[in-house]
């Protein structure tokens, strides 16, 4: 099982619709979460950080469920500039040392 | 933001040359720097992960003596692909943070490094 897993999609909605998908960590000392964007041919930027509360940035939402062991993604009212891969990234934590670790990505693409 | 800068944006050359790139923490003191490769279609790979002042820590199946690494300061950590072959040609980006714990990685624009 890997330890950070991600849907692959890709996901093809229309313009304007809501959308969301899952990440799952196997590490349950996992400290820290985040999500990314990327678009084709280029680096990673930072979406939002992850908090056990949730979080929202204007038509993001971030969720966390510690006892599921998941994340969770949420774009309302997507645009076209949305299409894109989502990456969770997950700290994970060891027994020396934490380690970071990549979800392979989900592909969201909008169409109008 | 913080702001993580690589250079060059991208490289051709012929097989058998070493290629250099340098990643740059800009208005950040950067502990640690994270190496990774990205070939078509494919997610990260992470390389390896450097500290500034000691040796980097590399993944498993990365050649250290292929993919040279060095973080002489805290706001530089230079990757040196050595004697490079068609093979290694793919997207390679690198990415710092201020700690390896909780804060977020800040990604360089990466560089796109094609051998023929």
């Amino acid at each position: 099982r890997k330890e950070v897993e991600q849907d692959p999609g890709p996901f093809n909605v229309p313009e304007g619709a809501t959308v969301a998908f899952n990440c799952t960590y196997s590490n349950s000392a996992s400290q820290s979460f985040f999500w990314y964007r990327q678009d084709c041919r280029k680096e990673p930027k930072l979406l939002m950080s992850v908090y056990s509360s949730g979080n929202e940035d204007g038509r993001f939402t971030a969720q966390l469920n510690r006892a599921s062991q998941y994340i969770s993604l949420l774009i309302r009212d997507s645009k076209l500039s949305d299409s894109a891969t989502y990456l969770c990234v997950v700290n994970a934590r060891y027994s020396s040392a934490s380690k970071i670790i990549f979800g392979s990505g989900t592909r969201l693409s909008i169409r109008p | 933001g913080a702001v993580v800068s690589q250079h060059p944006s991208w490289v051709i050359c012929k097989s058998g040359t070493s290629v250099k790139i340098e990643c740059r923490s800009l208005d950040f003191q950067a502990t640690t720097m994270f190496w990774y490769r990205q070939f078509p279609k494919q997610s990260l790979m992470l390389m390896a992960t450097s500290n500034e002042g000691s040796k980097a820590t590399y993944e498993q199946g990365v050649e250290k003596d292929k993919f040279l690494i060095n973080h002489a300061s805290l706001t530089l950590s230079t990757l040196t692909v050595t004697s490079a072959h068609p093979e290694d040609s793919s997207f390679y980006i690198c990415s710092a943070t201020l700690d390896s714990s909780n804060q977020p990685q800040h990604f360089g624009d990466g560089t796109r490094l094609s051998i023929l």
